[in-house]
């Protein structure tokens, strides 16, 4: 049995290329959550997923990030044209619940990105 | 949306001495509150979590009580050990929301 896992660990790029992740969660959860970590902060939500349904997203997620759960298994998270504040460590989480249920999150170990 | 507050921020400790951290909530309607550890380099790791309908749980040197009334939860950390050093993070979030609301972390360290 395996938990979340992400992909890559560590990623540096120049100001203004674009860069995905990927999230693979555990096995038969249906709920899948993206959150950004800075540094001496709590992780802060980005966009949640029920299986392939993405049914809500934060502010802060900008135009410059979309995320897709295609068949609601892995899901992706895109950032186009980097910026440098958008360095943070990106976070996925998953858990298995149904409506109206709040379900323990378990999170992956984190992609680092430096934009540079 | 909810708002978490954590305190304190850094917290020391001597081995076998024991640790709280104390987080307050704002909105009423929460009713789940984990409490995540997290190393350096690594994801947040679940350690303990209560729902609203009970005032305390333990697990072996781990325990978290609920206030609903004046809205807030504690970590304790009995007889605490080097390992148990690392940066603690509250929680909290309630039915048909789903995302989870942190507070800003508390690291702690257990001076051997």
């Amino acid at each position: 049995d395996t938990g979340v896992s992400q992909d890559p660990r560590h990623k540096i790029t120049k100001r203004g290329q674009n860069v995905t992740f990927r999230c693979d969660p555990i096995s038969e959860h249906n709920r899948l959550y993206w959150y950004r970590q800075t540094l001496g902060q709590g992780p802060e939500f980005l966009t949640y997923f029920q299986n392939e349904a993405q049914l809500e997203k934060s502010r802060l997620l900008s135009d410059r990030f979309s995320a897709e759960r295609p068949k609601g298994s892995f899901s992706t998270l895109e950032i186009q044209r980097t910026e440098q504040g958008d360095s943070a460590m990106y976070l996925c989480a998953s858990s298995f619940g149904s409506s109206g249920s709040t379900d323990t999150q378990y999170f992956g170990p984190g992609t680092r990105l430096t934009v540079l | 949306g909810e708002n978490v507050e954590q305190h304190p921020s850094t917290l020391s400790v001597q081995e076998g001495d024991s640790a709280v951290i104390k987080c307050t909530y704002s909105d009423s309607a929460s009713n789940y509150f984990p409490w995540y550890k997290q190393e350096l380099g690594k994801g947040p790791q679940l350690i303990i979590d209560i729902r609203s309908n009970v005032g305390e749980k333990k697990d072996q040197r781990i325990a978290v009580t609920l206030n609903k009334t004046a809205k807030h939860f504690s970590l304790h950390i009995t007889e605490t050990q080097p390992e148990d050093s690392a940066v603690y993070f509250c929680a909290a979030t309630f039915s048909n929301d789903y995302k989870l609301s942190f507070g800003a972390g508390t690291t702690v360290t257990v001076r051997a």
